[in-house]
């Protein structure tokens, strides 16, 4: 089973910063099958990035995932007030699929 | 417009089995694999376990021997069994969908289960 390690656990900013996630995992994610999801409360995770880079449908451009192999990051190039969640890596290249432990982006 | 709806009991005792079902409105049920997630109170996401239209199955280790997903293709729905439930499988559950080699891009409004004596 492929474990994933987020960080930090917790990002305080400001709106208008920049964001910077990391998802390291425990061996190479097959193909780059790494997701990143956005989380609010109460809320369905939502999609974001698919196959490390790409984004989903009618997700803003300031989101951009990058990395291979076993190494990736989720940034935020300027945070928008609504941008305060929750945010999970996932890989779906070998299963059992697996999920990070999350980083909140909180409002400094 | 893909919509899933999810319904089930919400209240549970330990040693119970947990059911819930899941519909899909609004797109195709076939060429997709259907997916069980759940989030206990306050933590991270947990992958159950999928299943496609020909009823081919592929579930998480650590629940394996309790879980069972079942699929109804002539009411586009599929469902989860969850036996022998005991306070650590209470959390919300989510149904999801993805398509072949992507990520789950279309998630039901998620149901909360309490296990509780």
């Amino acid at each position: 089973e492929i474990v994933l390690t987020q960080s930090p656990g917790t990002l305080s900013l400001s709106p208008g910063e920049r964001a910077t996630l990391s998802c390291r995992a425990s061996q190479s994610v097959s193909s780059g099958y790494l997701a990143w999801y956005q989380q609010k409360p109460g809320q369905a995770p939502r999609l974001l990035i698919s196959g490390a880079s790409s984004r989903a449908t009618g997700i803003p451009d300031r989101f951009s995932g990058s990395g291979s192999g076993t190494d990736f990051t989720l940034t935020i190039s300027r945070l928008e007030p609504e941008d305060f969640a929750v945010y999970y890596c996932q890989q779906y290249g070998s299963s059992p699929w697996t999920f990070g432990q999350g980083t909140k982006v909180e409002i400094k | 417009q893909v919509q899933l709806q999810q319904w089930g009991a919400g209240l549970l005792k330990p040693s119970e089995t947990l059911s819930l079902t899941c519909a899909v409105y609004g797109g195709s049920f076939s060429g997709y694999y259907w997916n069980w997630i759940r989030q206990p109170p306050g933590k991270g996401l947990e992958w159950i376990g999928e299943i496609n239209q020909s009823g081919s199955t592929n579930y998480t280790p650590s629940l394996k021997s309790r879980v069972t997903i079942s699929v109804d293709t002539s009411k586009n729905q599929f469902s989860l069994k969850l036996s022998s439930v005991t306070a650590a499988d209470t959390a919300v559950y989510y149904c999801a969908r993805r398509l072949g080699s992507n990520p789950w891009d279309i998630w039901g409004q998620g149901t909360m289960i309490t296990v509780s004596s």
